[in-house]
């Protein structure tokens, strides 16, 4: 099975503009989680979506948003982007009928300028 | 609130040494455990986790141990090898089910295996 995929792998954007990354599970997998990774915080939970329907959501401002295709392609949005937001978006993936285990996809690094 | 504290930050090891790294978590409805490894430029790799209702599970040279009272679990990697070397995070949730999905992370051990 092909693992969890991102795009794009790379972003730069300027401060103020807004960004849409993506995220295509596990196939099978029907819950999508979003993660935020940088060097002072570690690994934040974002939100979780599962059959279309944000599931839980995390500490993060309105700023972050995302949604849920009936394919279970996910894409997460920042708008008025800040340069704090410079980070490591990390997507993982699991079944979101029972099974615990989550997979994670390569991320997607953004830079803020 | 939800937390997880992961020591040491890091370990260096020589090959061949065991690897220990300790996590303790506060949210007492935390039911699951999976530890990652991170190498650089990759996403974290889930290399074992272990549910609230088992005390131990074991994987080859890798072993997961919980204690549920104390809240604390552990992560033991046997005969270390050089492509151990990578960073570790431990991470608990309310899993499988509808809070599942969240996972509080520890804040990463870096391990560092010299040949």
């Amino acid at each position: 099975k092909a693992g969890v995929t991102q795009t794009p792998r790379y972003l730069i954007k300027t401060r103020g503009q807004q960004v849409t990354l993506s995220c295509s599970p596990i196939s099978g997998h029907r819950s999508v989680s979003w993660y935020q990774q940088t060097p002072g915080q570690g690994l934040q939970f974002l939100f979780e979506y599962f059959s279309e329907t944000q599931r839980n959501k995390g500490n993060f401002p309105g700023r972050f948003s995302g949604r849920q295709f009936s394919n279970s392609r996910s894409e997460m949005n920042v708008s008025t982007l800040e340069l704090g937001d410079s980070a490591l978006y990390l997507c993982a993936s699991r079944t979101g009928t029972g099974g615990a285990e989550q997979y994670f996809g390569p991320g997607t690094r953004l830079t803020v300028t | 609130g939800e937390n997880v504290e992961q020591h040491p930050s890091t370990l260096s090891v020589q090959e061949g040494d065991s690897a220990v790294i300790k996590c303790t978590y506060s949210d007492s409805a935390s039911n699951y455990f999976p530890w990652y490894k991170q190498e650089l430029g990759k996403g974290p790799q889930l290399i074992i986790d272990i549910r609230s209702n088992v005390g131990e599970k074991k994987d080859q040279r890798i072993a997961v141990t919980l204690n549920k009272t104390a809240k604390h679990f552990s992560l033991h990697i046997t005969e270390t090898q050089p492509e151990d070397s990578a960073v570790y995070f431990c991470a608990a949730s309310r899993g499988p089910y509808n809070q599942g999905g969240k996972l509080i992370f520890g804040q990463g051990t870096e391990l560092s295996v010299k040949p």
